[in-house]
């Protein structure tokens, strides 16, 4: 079974860009996560999305953004980038049909804002 | 407020030598604890998943226990592949939020 797939693995920005990150869940997760990680701070919750629909949301500024596509498949966007937001984007999914389920990570991107 | 505190911060140990990782929490009713490896630049790797105090759970070198206060990720006689971050994250069940929130982690290096 193929697991978290992500794209890109490594993104160069500058300064007021945006970017967009995707992420293809495990075969059958309906549940994605993305996570943002950074030496000082750790792993931070972003936002989840189930079913389409943004189910949780973490303590992040307007600026990051999320959907969810039918096939599960996920997007996530950062507008105005600021060079704080360099850090490693990880994604995560479970079968999402109940809380508490194991999260699988992908690989996870590299964003280095310049 | 759920936290996770994870110690040491850091761990070195030679090939062979066993030891053992904390991971103290508190939180409003425990749904889940996790246990994540993860290697620079990639992604964590699951490893475990603990529901309720007195489980335990075994992998090869590591076996993971859980109190109501707090899990041990014991690892034993480990070899130089085991060197990576381990990461703990806890869950509640209270509140219908699923955020697990994560430690810090514990960096672990294991010399030959």
């Amino acid at each position: 079974k193929a697991g978290v797939t992500q794209t890109p693995r490594y993104l160069i920005k500058t300064r007021g860009q945006q970017v967009t990150l995707s992420c293809s869940p495990i075969s059958g997760h309906r549940s994605v996560s993305w996570y943002q990680q950074t030496p000082g701070q750790g792993l931070q919750f972003l936002f989840e999305y189930f079913s389409e629909t943004q189910r949780n949301k973490g303590n992040f500024p307007g600026r990051f953004s999320g959907r969810q596509f039918s096939n599960s498949r996920s997007e996530m966007n950062v507008s105005t980038l600021e060079l704080g937001d360099s850090a490693l984007y990880l994604c995560a999914s479970s079968g999402g049909a109940s809380s508490g389920e194991t999260q699988y990570f992908g690989p996870g991107t590299r964003l280095l804002v310049l | 407020e759920d936290q996770v505190t994870q110690s040491p911060e850091a761990l070195r140990l030679q090939e062979g030598e066993s030891s053992s990782l904390n991971c103290s929490y508190t939180v409003s009713g425990l749904r889940g604890l996790f246990w994540y490896r993860q290697d620079p630049g990639k992604g964590p790797e699951f490893l475990f998943t603990l529901y309720s105090a007195g489980e335990e759970k075994e992998k090869e070198r590591l076996k993971a226990t859980l109190t109501k206060k707090e899990s041990f990720l014991h690892i034993t006689a480990p070899k130089p592949e085991d060197s990576a971050t381990y990461l703990c994250a806890v869950q509640a069940a209270s509140g219908g939020s699923y955020i697990p929130t994560f430690g810090r982690g514990t960096s672990l290096i294991v010399h030959p």
